[in-house]
């Protein structure tokens, strides 16, 4: 069964719209909470990450905000544009250990 | 700095035949994880070791051995090729941190096709 789902599988905006992917997940052992950038052809990279402690982290135009009460967690592009045209993964990481779940992934096409 | 090396980048192989993807990282990383990529499911981990010697499996490890005999090397084989492991394979490898935060790096992917 899929631990962390991720929503929608794929979302298209015009240049300097605001899209936002979704993540929800019911493992409360779950402890940190990273976003993956994949470009095509190569292998996914860590854009952003989150704990639990804290309901909202920004780094440049990405956001990612944090609801533990409802175990849903979002990533936010503030002024999108066409080289932010990526599939983007959320994943959650058990208490202990480095291994990572992964959502469905969400390719993301950003107009000019 | 090369950071973490897959080969082949592409391989077309018959069902029944074996192979092995071959992973290696120069980072001294304690953590090494295979993962695949298939259209709508995401990435699902196959197998993981954190550290030579240690392996352990993952969300879906049939069809698939590893062995961790160094800490650089972290080879995937193929028994015997099913279609339904078609799929774009990646290797991935982290500081094994237990509290802190885990940052996976990945290789570039092999992309295996099996007729």
């Amino acid at each position: 069964q899929q631990q962390v789902k991720q929503s929608p599988q794929s979302l298209i905006v015009q240049k300097g719209g605001i899209p936002i992917i979704n993540c929800a997940y019911e493992n409360t052992a779950f402890d940190y909470f990273p976003w993956y950038q994949q470009f095509p052809g190569k292998g996914p990279a860590l854009l952003i990450a989150i704990r639990p402690d804290v309901s909202e982290k920004k780094e440049g135009r990405f956001t990612i905000s944090f609801n533990k009460s409802a175990k849903q967690f979002s990533l936010h592009i503030m002024d999108s544009q066409p080289g932010d045209s990526a599939t983007y993964f959320c994943a959650a990481r058990v208490t202990s250990g480095s291994r990572l779940t992964f959502g469905e992934g969400t390719q993301l096409t950003v107009n000019p | 700095n090369a950071g973490v090396t897959q080969t082949p980048k592409f391989q077309v192989l018959k069902t029944g035949q074996s192979m092995t993807l071959q992973c290696a990282q120069d980072m001294n990383h304690e953590y090494m994880s295979w993962y695949r990529q298939d259209p709508g499911m995401g990435l699902r981990l196959i197998h993981y070791s954190v550290g030579a010697g240690i392996t352990d499996q993952g969300e879906v490890p049939n069809g698939y051995n590893v062995s961790r005999s160094t800490t650089e090397d972290f080879p995937l084989r193929l028994l015997s090729a099913a279609p339904s492991q078609t799929s774009v394979y990646f290797c991935a490898s982290s500081p094994y941190l237990d509290s802190g935060a885990n940052v996976l790096t990945f290789g570039a992917g092999s992309r295996l096709t099996v007729l």
